[in-house]
């Protein structure tokens, strides 16, 4: 079974500045694999998606994230953080099972950023 | 154009109460899906429909129900409302093997 880790619970970083949010998975083969965001009272949007290709996904609101399989990461990527980024974000690892495609969550990154 | 749409947004009730939760979708996608949000952000699935066919039940108790009238629609009937079910609920969908779209989610507050 696939399983994904967010280390960081909370992050608070400045406007302007640069932001990773880190993500770990566990799964034997290649897995498919995503960055959501959840704007307080909001569903969750997706931001980006990786299911095979190229390693530097661009996603939407100029995030980026990299697939590296050496390190069994996918770390969400902005280079200018803007107020309006404020939110949770989650990433989720997906995988074949029984035919079908089984996503897991993390337990999510909160993000405050500061004037 | 919502693609995937819930409600009510928000439902407060008393113990030992049944209501239910209706979901949506424009997109055509196949499946279909439940989510709960406990008060932690922590986000697990409950069921999962394919094309009106259960396809994913994970450990929920019986009180929760899916239904899935057709693959557009996937409503979620829960019985005897415990304390404990307190939680945002979400719905989802996919084409196969795609990524989640998820509705706006339905507060629910057990008092």
């Amino acid at each position: 079974a696939q399983s994904v880790t967010q280390p960081d619970i909370h992050i608070t970083v400045s406007e302007g500045a640069s932001l990773e949010l880190r993500c770990n998975y566990s799964y034997g083969a290649t897995p498919y694999l995503f960055w959501y965001v959840q704007s307080p009272g909001q569903g969750l949007q997706l931001l980006l998606k990786y299911f095979s290709g190229d390693t530097l996904v661009q996603g939407i609101k100029g995030f980026e994230a990299e697939f590296k399989r050496s390190q069994s990461s996918f770390n969400l990527r902005k280079p200018s953080v803007h107020w309006s980024d404020a939110a949770e974000y989650f990433c989720a690892v997906g995988a074949e099972s029984g035919g079908y495609q089984k996503v897991t969550f993390g337990i999510g990154t909160k993000l405050q950023v500061i004037p | 154009d919502t693609a995937v749409s819930q409600t009510p947004k928000y439902l407060v009730t008393q113990m030992g109460n049944d209501k239910s939760i209706k979901c949506e979708q424009n997109l055509g996608h196949d499946t279909m899906y439940w989510y709960k949000q406990d008060s932690k952000k922590f986000l697990k699935i409950m069921f999962s429909y394919n094309n009106k066919e259960l396809i994913i039940n994970e450990t929920v108790p019986n009180r929760f129900s899916p239904k899935s009238p057709d693959k557009a629609h996937l409503n979620l009937h829960i019985n005897s409302l415990e304390l404990g079910d307190s939680a945002v609920y979400f719905c989802a969908s996919s084409q196969e093997g795609g990524e989640r779209i998820f509705g706006p989610g339905t507060r629910l507050t057990v008092l």
